[in-house]
């Protein structure tokens, strides 16, 4: 049973549009999220976080908005550009520090020049 | 300064055969996990230290599997013998728990079990 849920496998994006990737979770108990980026052949690499105490979370071209009641969040990147093609992870946790996360199977995000 | 190094990079054996694995965490990070990721999946956590403590080892098949990270530095995780069901990517992370959330990952060890 999985409880954090990415259903879009994939994702085609053009250079400078906006790319979204969805991400679900089942356990009402996390207050944690994060998402992470990886390359072919490198591990995963720390993008964005957010607590349940806020409903969403900027950096840079990056944003991450948190739908508690739904058990959604999302992740947006605006422009999108061809070096943020990679594998997109969301992980989801209780508490910040130290504790252990639950990662979603992932979506291949492509930007396409 | 150095990333979490992982060693080796690449590792194929027949099943049967024992592997071990080698991680080298951040100078300093005294949190460092074991990663499974099957191909197509995210990481699946196997095992948690808190400085030299296993202090979550609760995913860890520990018919085949062990790990030990004796000085609370860098740690060896070890699969004997190994089954064809085995053959993935072992990533190894580490973080400064008490002061931030941000795990650190290596880039993996792929393993090939024939």
């Amino acid at each position: 049973d999985q409880q954090v849920k990415q259903n879009s496998p994939s994702l085609s994006v053009q250079e400078g549009r906006i790319s979204i990737l969805n991400c679900d979770y089942t356990n009402s108990m996390f207050d944690y999220f994060l998402w992470y980026k990886k390359y072919p052949a490198e591990g995963p690499t720390f993008l964005i976080s957010i607590s349940s105490i806020k409903d969403k979370n900027e950096d840079g071209r990056f944003t991450v908005f948190l739908n508690k009641s739904a058990k959604h969040l999302s992740l947006h990147i605006v422009p999108s550009q061809p070096g943020d093609s990679a594998v997109y992870f969301c992980a989801a946790g209780v508490g910040n520090y130290g504790q252990n996360f639950v990662f979603g199977p992932g979506t291949r995000l492509s930007v396409l020049p | 300064e150095a990333g979490v190094v992982q060693s080796p990079r690449y590792k194929i054996i027949e099943k049967k055969q024992p592997v071990a694995f080698w991680c080298n965490p951040i100078s300093g990070h005294n949190t460092l996990y074991w990663y499974l990721q099957n191909l197509g999946q995210g990481p699946e956590l196997l095992i948690r230290y808190e400085n030299e403590e296993a202090v979550d080892d609760s995913q860890l098949p520990k018919d085949r599997f062990s790990a030990e990270r004796l000085k609370g530095v860098d740690s060896t995780l070890k699969i004997q013998p190994a089954e064809l069901g085995d053959s993935a990517v072992y990533l190894c992370a580490s973080s400064l728990a008490g002061v931030t959330d941000t795990q650190y990952f290596g880039p993996g060890t792929r393993l090939t079990v024939l």
